[in-house]
């Protein structure tokens, strides 16, 4: 069978309440940023991009913070809901040779009642 | 609009046999990319096809994977002879144009190689 994987962090939040996931990404060229959402049982889920030229971008409850400096990128998500307990990933377009699309690890968002 | 559709949503086979997975990107998007999922590894992108033509199959592991896609609403990633290493989740996925746009995902087909 397989061994012992990935532990994935996790995030536990009450409902109503802010929520900050980070990511630290790894290749300072890397121009493009998304993340993505994945609930059980499903695909990933876009929820929002930043490009390398803004250092904010906001979306509906959520938003992308770039800090190109220190190569992290965190999304906010406002008032958080049950709804929006899920797996959260990271991904970088990474361009060495052909351009790639690379997911970090993920962390998981629990929301409490 | 349906969505990424993959096929099967489960499999289960056993070591040795072939497998072949199945996907329909989005009408109009012109990039379809093949993701396996596991614990141990997280995301993996296997290869990626823009117009219907692989531009980077580096992520595929072995001569054992193979992928087509013989138009722009079908491909296919076959594994033969599969192995157990092979059980994870695997995700199509497609985009209007390349890597720099918003990919959208199938649910996944969850193998299983017992």
């Amino acid at each position: 069978g397989e061994s012992v994987g990935l532990h994935l962090p996790t995030l536990s939040v009450q409902e109503g309440d802010n929520s900050i996931i980070n990511c630290a990404y790894s290749n300072s060229a890397s121009d493009y940023f998304i993340w993505y959402k994945q609930e059980s049982g499903k695909g990933p889920q876009f929820i929002i991009d930043i490009r390398s030229n803004m250092d904010k971008r906001q979306g509906q409850r959520v938003t992308v913070l770039l800090n190109k400096t220190v190569k992290h990128l965190s999304l906010q998500i406002a008032a958080t809901q049950p709804g929006d307990s899920a797996v959260y990933f990271c991904a970088e377009l990474f361009s060495g040779g052909y351009n790639k699309l690379i997911f970090g690890a993920g962390t998981r968002l629990a929301v409490h009642p | 609009d349906a969505g990424v559709i993959q096929s099967p949503r489960h499999e289960v086979t056993e070591m040795g046999q072939e497998v072949t997975l199945r996907c329909k990107p989005i009408s109009g998007h012109n990039s379809l990319f093949w993701y396996r999922q596991t614990m141990m590894r997280g995301l993996e992108l296997l290869i990626y096809f823009n117009n219907n033509v692989p531009i980077d199959d580096s992520g595929m592991p072995e001569d054992r994977f193979s992928a087509k896609m013989p138009n722009a609403s079908f491909s296919t990633l076959k594994i033969q002879p599969s192995e157990p290493r092979d059980s994870a989740v695997y995700f199509c996925a497609s985009s209007l144009a390349g890597v720099d746009e918003k990919l959208f995902f199938g649910s996944g087909t969850q193998l299983s190689v017992l």
